[in-house]
C-alpha cells in the first residue's frame, strides 16, 4: 500500500529556516498536505499543495514537490517558539482518504 | 472560523463496553472521516462517509466499528465490544465537496483520546 516516511526529530534555533522533509510512494498521490500537532491538540491544517505544482509560498511557509522523487518538503523562514510542533505530511489521491507520516517533531531553541 | 468539534475529550472504558465517540462536522460539509492514532504511531484512515453511506473504509474497521450522521449535524462511530488495542487517539474529519474538479482539503476535530482497561 501507499506509505509516508518524515524523519522523526528537527531542532533549530529561533529566528533561522527549518525544513522538514518527506517521501511518499503513491505516484497516483493528486494532494499533499501538511499539518501542525501542538501537545495534547488536533491536526492543524497548514498548507496544501496539488500535485501539479511545484512549489507553494503561504507567508512564512513554502512547500517544495519534487513528483520524480516523490519528495515534500516544508520549509519555516523565521522559525519562533511557537512552531514547536509535530509537523505531519499527508498525501491523498482521488480516493480522498488521507495517508499520513509518522510525524517530525520540531524543536525550537530559543 | 467554523471548526470540527469533539466530544468527549477523553474516554476511558473497559474492555468489552461499547463507546460512542460524537463529532460535529463543519455545517456545510458532506464528506466526514474518522481516523484514529495509537500512542507514538502514525494517523491511520478509519473510514469515510458521504451521502449517508460508507465510501470508503480500511482494513482497520472491522465489524466491532460503526459509523452514522443521526442528525443533521453530528457524526458518531461506535465501537461495539471495546479491546485494548482500541486505545488510541480519533479523529474527526470535514471536508466540503469538490468544486471545479478540485478536492477540497479535510478539517479535524480535536480528538477524543480512548483509553481501553
Amino acid at each position: 500500500g501507499e506509505d509516508v516516511e518524515q524523519s522523526l526529530f528537527l531542532s533549530v534555533r529561533e529566528g533561522d529556516s527549518s525544513v522538514i522533509n518527506c517521501t511518499y510512494t503513491d505516484s497516483s498521490s493528486t494532494y499533499l498536505y501538511w499539518y501542525k500537532q501542538e501537545p495534547g491538540a488536533g491536526l492543524q491544517l497548514l498548507t496544501y499543495i496539488f500535485s501539479n505544482m511545484d512549489m507553494k509560498q503561504d507567508q512564512r511557509l513554502t512547500v517544495l514537490l519534487n513528483k520524480k522523487d516523490k519528495h515534500l518538503s516544508l520549509r519555516i523562514a523565521d522559525t519562533q517558539t511557537g512552531d514547536s510542533a509535530i509537523y505531519f505530511c499527508a498525501e491523498s489521491n482521488a480516493g480522498n482518504m488521507l495517508t499520513f507520516g509518522g510525524g517530525t517533531r520540531l524543536m525550537v531553541k530559543p | 472560523e467554523p471548526e470540527v468539534t469533539q466530544t468527549p475529550s477523553h474516554q476511558v472504558t473497559q474492555m468489552g463496553q461499547e463507546v460512542i465517540l460524537r463529532c460535529v462536522p463543519i455545517s456545510n460539509h458532506l464528506y466526514f472521516y474518522w481516523y484514529r492514532q495509537i500512542l507514538g504511531q502514525k494517523v491511520e484512515f478509519l473510514v469515510s462517509f458521504y451521502n449517508n453511506e460508507i465510501s470508503e473504509k480500511s482494513e482497520i474497521f472491522d465489524d466491532q466499528f460503526s459509523v452514522e450522521r443521526p442528525d443533521g449535524s453530528n457524526f458518531t462511530l461506535k465501537i461495539r465490544s471495546t479491546k485494548l488495542e482500541d486505545s488510541a487517539m480519533y479523529f474527526c474529519a470535514s471536508r466540503e465537496p469538490m468544486r471545479g474538479g478540485y478536492q477540497e482539503t479535510q478539517y479535524f476535530g480535536p480528538g477524543t483520546r480512548l483509553l481501553v482497561l
